[in-house]
C-alpha cells in the first residue's frame, strides 16, 4: 500500500501527558499536511509542511503542539500537556508538487484524553 | 463563524436515484472547490474538484457545480449507488494560498437499496 499511513491509529492518555503522532506521506510527495477533526466538524487545518519547512501554522495550534518533518519525509505532531479538549481525530495529507491542489489522507489517529 | 456550510446534516436517497448535496461559502477569496467523501474509519477521499474559471466539472457519475455570485456549489451523483453511503465534505481554498483547505462539517448521504 502507497497510500498515506499513520501510527498509531488510536491513542488513549491522561491529561497532562505528552502524545506524539507520526505520519508517513506518500513517497514523492513533497506537501505535507496535518489536520484536526471534532465529531460532527470537518477537518480543521492545524500546519502544512514543504519538504522539510514549516510553511503555515493555523492559530488552532497552541504553543502546546509542535510539528516538524525533518528530513522531509515523515512527519511527527507533538501535543505536550494534553487536555481533554484535545481528544479528537488528527489527520495528515499530502500533496505532490505537480498536483498540490489535491490532498490525499490518511486513517487519522484518534486520540482521547482521560 | 463558519465560512464553508454544508446545511444538510444527512440526506437519503433511493439507489437509482439522484443524489444532491450542497454547499454554501461565505469568503469571496475562495476559488477552488473540492469534494471529499469519507467512510468510517478512514480518511477523506479525493472525489471531485472545481476551479472558479469553470460553472461545472464531471467524472463519471459526479457532477459538480459552481454559482459563484450565489457562493454555492453542489454535488450530483446519478445514479446513486449504495456504495456511495458516506460522508461528503465540502473544501474550498483560495488558491496560491498553501492549499490549507477550510472544509464544512459534512454530510452524512444514505442511499437506500
Amino acid at each position: 500500500d502507497t497510500g498515506v499511513s499513520q501510527d498509531p491509529r488510536h491513542k488513549i492518555t491522561k491529561r497532562g501527558q505528552n502524545v506524539t503522532f507520526r505520519c508517513d506521506p506518500i513517497s514523492e510527495h513533497n506537501r505535507l499536511y496535518w489536520y484536526r477533526q471534532t465529531l460532527g466538524q470537518g477537518p480543521e487545518f492545524l500546519t502544512y509542511f514543504q519538504n522539510e519547512a514549516q510553511l503555515e501554522k493555523s492559530r488552532l495550534l497552541s504553543d502546546r503542539f509542535s510539528a516538524e518533518r525533518p528530513k522531509g519525509s515523515f512527519s511527527t505532531l507533538e501535543i505536550q500537556r494534553t487536555e481533554q479538549g484535545d481528544s479528537a481525530m488528527y489527520l495528515c495529507a499530502s500533496s505532490s508538487l505537480q498536483a498540490q491542489e489535491t490532498q490525499y489522507f490518511g486513517p487519522g489517529t484518534r486520540l482521547l484524553v482521560l | 463563524d463558519q465560512q464553508v456550510k454544508q446545511n444538510s446534516p444527512s440526506l437519503s436517497v433511493q439507489e437509482g436515484r439522484i443524489s444532491i448535496l450542497n454547499c454554501d461559502y461565505t469568503n469571496s477569496m475562495f476559488d477552488y472547490f473540492l469534494w471529499y467523501k469519507k467512510y468510517p474509519a478512514e480518511g477523506p477521499t479525493f472525489l471531485i474538484s472545481i476551479s472558479s474559471i469553470k460553472d461545472k466539472n464531471e467524472d463519471g457519475r459526479f457532477t459538480v457545480f459552481l454559482n459563484k455570485s450565489a457562493k454555492h456549489l453542489s454535488l450530483h451523483i446519478v445514479p446513486s449507488q449504495p456504495g456511495d453511503s458516506a460522508v461528503y465534505f465540502c473544501a474550498a481554498s483560495p488558491e496560491g494560498y498553501g492549499q490549507n483547505f477550510v472544509f464544512g462539517p459534512g454530510t452524512r448521504l444514505s442511499v437506500l437499496p
